[in-house]
């Protein structure tokens, strides 16, 4: 089965600060890949995906994430963090158990970001 | 397009006791999967069901089941709760159920067992 690794479990931030968040999964293959976002007091969201193509693939809100197929990663990105960019932020892969679809989600890296 | 919506948004339990939480699809999603969200953890899958039947499970007793009804929506149960068993559950709806898929989750049911 697979597992996601998110290695930043907190990160606190200045306003404008660039943002790096590490992403691993466990093993290759055919690999439906998500960032998923989670605000104070709401449901999850979807940031952004990757399917298959162009490993750079852009999300909503400026956010941007690069699959590296050869390095298991799907790491995420945005140049300038603002301070509503404040949550909880999981990285989810997508595994087919030959019956039904399901997403395996790291533990999460909560994001600070201060004014 | 009306988005997943579960019900109720919280509850209190106590141990043995037991629970149903249900959920709405988005329009137009044939396929239904709860997740639970332990404190500081992310959602773990529980099960999938499509055309009303569970066609895949993770690591939960049978004590937790579920259902998909005619019209997309679904139940989960949870029997003789466990302090354990507190959490945020989550229904997921999707258009498919294999395959390149989005999965649009509720806000989720927050379950306290005392």
């Amino acid at each position: 089965a697979q597992s996601v690794s998110q290695h930043n479990h907190h990160v606190i931030l200045s306003e404008a600060a660039s943002l790096e968040l590490g992403c691993n999964y466990s093993y290759g293959g055919t690999v439906n890949l998500f960032w998923y976002v989670q605000y104070p007091g709401q449901h999850l969201q979807l940031l952004l995906k990757y399917f298959s193509g162009d490993p750079l693939v852009k999300g909503i809100k400026g956010f941007e994430a690069e699959f590296i197929k050869s390095k298991f990663s799907f790491n995420l990105r945005k140049p300038s963090v603002q301070w509503s960019d404040t949550a909880e932020y999981f990285c989810a892969v997508n595994e087919w158990t030959g019956t039904a679809s399901k997403l395996t989600f790291g533990t999460g890296t909560r994001l600070q970001v201060t004014l | 397009e009306t988005g997943v919506t579960q019900s109720p948004t919280h509850l209190i339990k106590t141990r043995g006791q037991q629970v149903t939480l249900r959920c709405s699809s988005q329009s137009g999603h044939n396929t239904v999967s709860w997740y639970q969200q332990a404190l500081g953890q992310g959602p773990q899958f529980i099960f999938q069901y499509y055309r009303e039947e569970e066609n895949g499970r993770g690591n939960f007793p049978p004590r937790f089941s579920g259902l998909q009804f005619p019209n997309y929506s679904s139940e989960l149960n949870v029997n003789a709760l466990e302090l354990d068993d507190s959490a945020l559950y989550l229904c997921a709806s999707s258009l498919k159920r294999s395959g390149a898929n989005v999965l649009t989750f509720g806000a989720g049911s927050r379950l306290t067992v005392l």
